[in-house]
This record gives structure tokens, C-alpha cells and sequence, in this order.
């Protein structure tokens, strides 16, 4: 069966720093990733999506990134975190397979200060 | 502009009664919908899911109706338990190319399950 894993699952960090959020699916092969952001009070917005190794599409502009270094490993970074940065970061995948259900992971909770 | 609307921010049920959840959308172009289940620090479930050719499926205690000449689907639980409480999102998906698809979230809906 397929599992998602992400860590870390909590995140203290102060402005300004920098930040690096891994996402790994274990039980399939070539996924679709995705990077979501639930900000208080709000709803999931799409961050990045991948189909493949060093394929990104950005949704948002913002001052993140993503990468895709591994077939099944997505990371999301920033240079400098700003307090509105602060949310709770989700990774999803789907087979890939032209199926539209998205399976999430546990998520990273993550406070800007 | 919000595509998906779940004007409903929170919902208090009777056990055993049924909870109906709602949920709008604009776009013309979603194919695909889907309600996800979220407990505080969790990742979302997903739950049950209907495709636009279809007006109605049916899981368990879980049915999901969909009306597309007024652009509007419910989920509807019965009966409703206290496990049940958590907060409901619905999304819909379009195909965005390359065999990927994007889902657009509503901002969710509280149910509250009494005993």
C-alpha cells in the first residue's frame, strides 16, 4: 500500500530564516506531487505541482520554491521566511494515472516569528 | 474569485440524524468532485467522490449528490456519529495537462456530531 510521509511535523522558525520541507511516498512510482498550504481560517491552496524528476509548476508567486529531486520526494524551500508564511503545509499525490484523487500526507505545522 | 464555496462554516448534527453538507462552484470546467474529511493537525481524508457524468454516489453511510445545471453538490451522512465530527472540504478537479490534475478547495465546514 501507499503511504506519505512528511516532516518535520512541527516547525519554529524566526523571519528571515530559511526553510526546507520534505515529502516522501513510499508504494508507487512516478506520482504526481503537490504542495498545499492551509492558512487559518482558510481553505487548501495549491502551492506547486510536479508530474515528474525536475518538473515544477508554481501556482502562486511567493517567495518558495520547490524541487523534485527524486521520483518520489518533493521538497519545499525558502531562502527567507516571512511571518506570513506561517500556515500548515500539506503534500498530496496522486498515481499519475490520470486518477483525481489526491491522497495527503500528515502535514507540517509551521509558525513564522 | 472563489470557485468553490462551502458557505456553511459550521454545522451542529443529533447523532443518528442526518448531517448534509453543501457546496458550490462556478467553474464549468470541473470534471471531478470530492469531499475530504480534516481532524486538527491531520492531513485531509478523502472520503468519497463523484464524477461530473454522474448526479449521485453512494458509500456506506456517505452520498454524494450532484446537481450541475445548478453547479451545487451535497454530502450527506446518515446516520451521523460523533466520530463524524471534524471539519468537510469540498474540492473540485480539472484536468490541468500532462496527465495532472488541480483541485480547488472550499474553505471547509465544521460538523459537530452530538450524542
Amino acid at each position: 500500500s501507499q503511504t506519505i510521509h512528511q516532516w518535520p511535523a512541527t516547525l519554529v522558525q524566526p523571519v528571515g530564516s530559511p526553510l526546507s520541507l520534505e515529502c516522501t511516498v513510499e508504494g508507487t512510482s512516478n506520482p504526481n506531487l503537490y504542495w498545499y498550504r492551509q492558512a487559518a481560517g482558510r481553505g487548501l491552496q495549491l502551492l506547486f505541482y510536479s508530474v515528474g524528476i525536475g518538473q515544477i509548476s508554481s501556482e502562486v508567486p511567493q517567495n518558495l520554491s520547490a524541487s523534485r529531486p527524486q521520483d518520489r520526494q518533493f521538497i519545499l524551500s525558502s531562502k527567507k521566511l516571512l511571518l506570513s508564511d506561517s500556515g500548515f503545509y500539506l503534500c498530496a499525490w496522486d498515481s499519475g494515472l490520470h486518477e483525481e484523487t489526491q491522497y495527503f500526507g500528515p502535514g507540517t505545522r509551521l509558525l513564522v516569528l | 474569485d472563489q470557485q468553490v464555496k462551502q458557505n456553511s462554516p459550521s454545522l451542529s448534527v443529533q447523532e443518528g440524524r442526518i448531517s448534509i453538507l453543501n457546496c458550490d462552484y462556478t467553474n464549468s470546467m470541473f470534471d471531478y468532485f470530492l469531499w475530504y474529511k480534516k481532524y486538527p493537525a491531520e492531513g485531509p481524508t478523502f472520503l468519497i467522490s463523484i464524477s461530473s457524468i454522474k448526479d449521485k454516489n453512494e458509500d456506506g453511510r456517505f452520498t454524494v449528490f450532484l446537481n450541475k445545471s445548478a453547479k451545487h453538490l451535497s454530502l450527506h451522512i446518515v446516520p451521523s456519529q460523533p466520530g463524524d465530527s471534524a471539519v468537510y472540504f469540498c474540492a473540485a478537479s480539472v484536468n490541468s495537462g500532462a496527465g495532472s490534475y488541480q483541485l480547488t478547495f472550499g474553505k471547509g465546514t465544521k460538523l459537530s456530531v452530538i450524542p
